[in-house]
């Protein structure tokens, strides 16, 4: 069965410190890849996604992700956290349908 | 402005009642998904609509059913209703034709069942 799995339920930060978070799955063959976030009280927004090309992908609000084909692994990074980063982040893979990681809650401390 | 929206926003139903949700997708979009988020989950999927059709379907019982009208908008039912079906439920939209579309999502509709 395909499968979505997050390193960290909750992660802490204080404003301007270097964010990643891990993202893993279970499968092979091609594969589209999403970062979601959501935040407090309003809908799933798509931050970035990849589907073929640079493994180094560019999203809004300065995020980016690396797809690492060999690891299975698409991490999310931000160089610099701000407080309005504070949210919940679900990483997604997409082959029929899309299936979510368990979500990594991110809370940035002023 | 999601794009996607459902109705209601909330809802509170009694166990062994049975519940519709609606949603309308966004402007341009003919495919739409329903999801279950429980709570300090990731969303699950339950069925996908296309061309009034469910062509995909989680792991989810049949309890679960939906419909798709020829304006593209959706409904979701749950019948006999448990407990365990208290959650956020999210609609999404997407292009079909867009085969690297990705998913645009409603606030969700949150029900309660007591």
């Amino acid at each position: 069965a395909q499968s979505v799995s997050q390193h960290n339920h909750h992660v802490i930060l204080s404003e301007a410190a270097s964010l990643e978070l891990g993202c893993n799955y279970s499968y092979g063959g091609t594969v589209n890849l999403f970062w979601y976030v959501q935040y407090p009280g309003q809908h799933l927004q798509l931050l970035l996604k990849y589907f073929s090309g640079d493994p180094l992908v560019k999203g809004i609000k300065g995020f980016e992700a690396e797809f690492i084909k060999s690891k299975f692994s698409f991490n999310l990074r931000k160089p610099s956290v701000q407080w309005s980063d504070t949210a919940e982040y679900f990483c997604a893979v997409r082959r029929q349908n899309f299936v979510f990681g368990p979500g990594t809650r991110l809370s940035v401390l002023p | 402005d999601a794009g996607v929206t459902q109705s209601p926003t909330h809802l509170i139903k009694t166990r062994g009642q049975q519940v519709t949700l609606r949603c309308s997708p966004k402007s341009g979009h003919d495919t739409v998904s329903w999801y279950q988020q429980a709570l300090g989950q990731g969303p699950q999927f339950i069925f996908q609509y296309y061309e009034e059709e469910e062509r995909q379907r989680g792991n989810f019982p049949d309890r679960f059913s939906g419909h798709q009208f020829p304006n593209y908008s959706s409904e979701l039912n749950v019948n006999a209703l448990l407990l365990g079906d208290s959650a956020l439920y999210l609609c999404a939209s997407s292009r079909m034709a867009g085969v690297n579309s990705p998913l645009h999502f409603g606030n969700g509709t949150r029900l309660t069942v007591t």
